[in-house]
């Protein structure tokens, strides 16, 4: 069990839009610790999609966006295509260690 | 581009030891933060231990006392040595940078080592 809960599905067809809860504490996300986002394609190495809660690193879309609120974050995907399909992964921080939270596998119907 | 590349994954033996290596490649280890990460068989990320450019070490309570990271700057690479090896190490073990340009995210990848615990 996860100490970042993230739903462990979600779908969407094509062209509309997604999001992914990452729920925390006020000992990790709501401790104003910051929150990134993996991208996992199968079987392939994880990839940065956003960091610092909101930010996108260059090369990734701006159908992806990041917000952070109290002690949850969220990842939206706008414009789903068929290569968006993969598992998502929060990241955090509690006393200054990292943790992942469950993973959320998406699905493009 | 910077890249990442872990080697020395193998099958051990419960009890056993190994040491798994990662080379940098276009970036300095001395100068960042690097990280280890594992996915055992259909399972989600774990990370498992840091060493900042400082050579301070953080470790996973889950990892703790078991596993050490280390750095070897002249060879530019860095080292996980894991000793007592369980079968629920089984796993897929990754290296990452932590970059300061991307507030601490883990930015560079490298493709993962298979280490199988298994008699």
């Amino acid at each position: 069990q996860s100490v970042l809960t993230q739903p462990p599905s979600v779908s969407g067809a094509p062209g509309q839009r997604v999001t992914i809860s990452c729920s925390g504490s006020s000992s990790n996300i709501g401790a104003d610790y910051d929150v990134h986002w993996y991208q996992q394609l199968p079987g392939t190495a994880p990839r940065l999609l956003i960091y610092g809660n909101d930010n996108r690193p260059s090369g990734v879309p701006d159908r992806f966006s990041g917000t952070k609120s109290g002690t949850s974050a969220s990842l939206a995907i706008s414009g789903l295509q068929a290569a968006d399909e993969a598992i998502y992964y929060c990241q955090s921080y509690e006393s200054a260690l990292r943790l992942f939270g469950g993973g959320t596998k998406l699905t493009v119907l | 581009e910077a890249q990442l590349e872990e080697s020395g994954g193998a099958l051990v033996r419960p009890g056993g030891s190994l040491k798994i290596s990662c080379a940098a490649v276009d970036l300095t280890v001395r100068g960042n933060s690097m990280t280890w990460v594992r996915q055992a068989p259909g399972k989600g990320l774990e990370w498992l231990a840091d060493i900042s450019s400082g050579g301070k070490m953080y470790y996973a309570e889950s990892v703790k006392g078991r596993f050490t990271v280390s750095s070897d700057y002249e060879k530019n690479t860095f080292h996980l040595e894991m000793t007592d090896l369980r079968p629920d190490d089984t796993a897929v073990y990754f290296c990452a940078r932590a970059g300061d340009h991307v507030y601490d995210a883990f930015d560079v990848w490298g493709r993962g080592t298979q280490v199988t615990v298994a008699s």
